[in-house]
């Protein structure tokens, strides 16, 4: 158990339709970074925040947006899904603020899984 | 283009035998470079992240090695045990926009 929790464990929705996805980092850790997995594209990465502020942005498309709460928490939110974006969405945390080019190591969650219908 | 390349795509082995995975990337500028163990449907888990000065680093049974002139990283894992079977995944970060490249993995099969 990494620690850091994601919430549902399993979304299916409609075309069309938008979801929020929940992450709460392991306790004291500061960056909160959301990945997608699929099986043609594999890991991605697509946003990272520290302590409320965004910090790195990856390959997150403009219809994705995240946020991150005073008490640590982050939410991804996803909108006019498409069959295209089912997939595992995983959260990640870490201490500090090194982002995609720092070396702290991140700890993931146990991911959410996504399914457009 | 900033690619990360793993190989094998995958590979079965026997219980005890030790093995190496391979991870070559065209990333550049380098900034780091970690190597992941995911278990089917779980999230993945860090075993080793090197930088640029980094030839070697070890976490367990699982070795690291890394090559900043000809791109190359290794991961050799020692004595493997069934529990090893999971997907191994190569990420570099750097690139002109300073972002992780993934690697599709190698996938482990260890057998009894």
């Amino acid at each position: 158990d990494s620690g850091v929790t994601q919430t549902p464990k399993h979304l299916i929705t409609a075309t069309g339709q938008r979801v929020t996805l929940r992450c709460s980092p392991r306790s004291g850790d500061l960056s909160v970074y959301w990945y997608q997995q699929s099986l043609d594209q594999g890991l991605q990465f697509l946003i990272q925040y520290y302590n409320g502020e965004e910090r790195a942005k990856g390959n997150i498309l403009e219809r994705f947006s995240a946020q991150q709460f005073p008490d640590l928490h982050s939410e991804l939110n996803l909108s006019s899904l498409e069959l295209g974006d089912s997939a595992l969405y995983f959260c990640a945390s870490s201490a500090l603020a090194g982002g995609p080019v720092g070396t702290d190591t991140q700890y993931f969650g146990p991911g959410t899984r996504l399914t457009v219908l | 283009k900033n690619q990360v390349e793993q190989s094998p795509q995958s590979l079965i082995i026997l219980e005890g035998k030790n093995c190496t995975l391979q991870c070559n990337y065209t990333v550049s500028p380098f900034s780091n470079l970690r190597w992941y163990k995911q278990d089917t449907g779980r999230g993945p888990v860090s075993l080793t992240i090197m930088t640029f000065s980094e030839n070697t680093k070890s976490n367990g049974r699982y070795t690291a090695t890394l090559d900043a002139d000809t791109k190359q990283s290794s991961l050799h894992i020692t004595a493997s045990q069934l529990s090893d079977s999971a997907s191994y995944i190569c990420v570099v970060s750097g690139g002109s926009q300073g972002n992780l490249i993934f690697g599709k993995g190698t996938k482990l099969s260890v057998k009894p």
